[in-house]
């Protein structure tokens, strides 16, 4: 399909595992960010990538949380020594550009569950 | 500090109704104002926005109000549809960057 693509769907793992997060943006949007969601709050801003410039990597929660951007498309968020706090629903979405007016396109999300 | 917050977590209407969804921010450089719409298992879609140099929006059904000084807009969905029901983010954006707030569940009934 067109719209953004998010793997796995849901994931368990146990406490002290790595993961791995992945998503492939619309074709041709140049910006792409990670939310996640927690049980019964709003979405949280992890990570920001926009062209080839430095990612703003401002909300991410730990220094266990990275996240790459390859060739300016598919992106990996990882979380390394996964803590129960991790568990929540990853968000990616992308857009045509950081611009003024603009709104996100996103995935259905990674249900991240740690046991 | 929360700086986009929705503070009812739900709203229940009738079916034909006014649904009215409310939202107040803290940060004054938020220009630009979004509404998605989320259903289960699914991402969030985009509903309807408004730029801070305007106080109205409509789209169909859905018209965003947007009071500067007060720091509030609201959302109204005349007439509401059971297809309606879901959880509402208000979000707020700062040169592109958008602030969400924990999103209200809308529950229409017929």
């Amino acid at each position: 399909g067109a719209g953004v693509s998010q793997s796995p769907s849901n994931k368990v793992t146990e406490k002290g595992k790595d993961v791995e997060l992945r998503c492939d943006p619309i074709s041709g949007h140049t910006a792409l960010y990670w939310y996640r969601q927690s049980l019964g709050q709003g979405l949280e801003f992890l990570i920001y990538f926009q062209g080839n410039s430095a990612p703003d990597k401002s909300g991410l929660p730990s220094d266990r949380f990275s996240a790459e951007r390859t060739g300016g498309s598919v992106s990996t968020l990882t979380i390394q020594r996964t803590q129960q706090e991790d568990s929540a629903v990853y968000l990616c979405a992308s857009s045509q550009n950081r611009g003024y007016n603009e709104k996100l396109f996103f995935g259905s999300g990674t249900q991240l569950s740690v046991l | 500090d929360q700086q986009v917050k929705q503070n009812s977590p739900s709203l229940s209407v009738q079916e034909g109704r006014i649904s009215i969804l409310n939202c107040d921010y803290t940060n004054s450089m938020f220009d630009y104002f979004l509404w998605y719409k989320k259903y289960p298992a699914e991402g969030p879609t985009f509903l309807i926005s408004i730029s801070s140099i305007k106080d109205k929006n409509e789209d169909g059904r859905f018209t965003v109000f947007l009071n500067k000084s007060a720091k509030h807009l609201s959302l109204h969905i005349v007439p509401s549809q059971p297809g309606d029901s879901a959880v509402y983010f208000c979000a707020a954006s700062d040169a592109g960057k958008s602030t969400f707030g924990d999103g209200t569940t809308l529950t229409v009934k017929p």
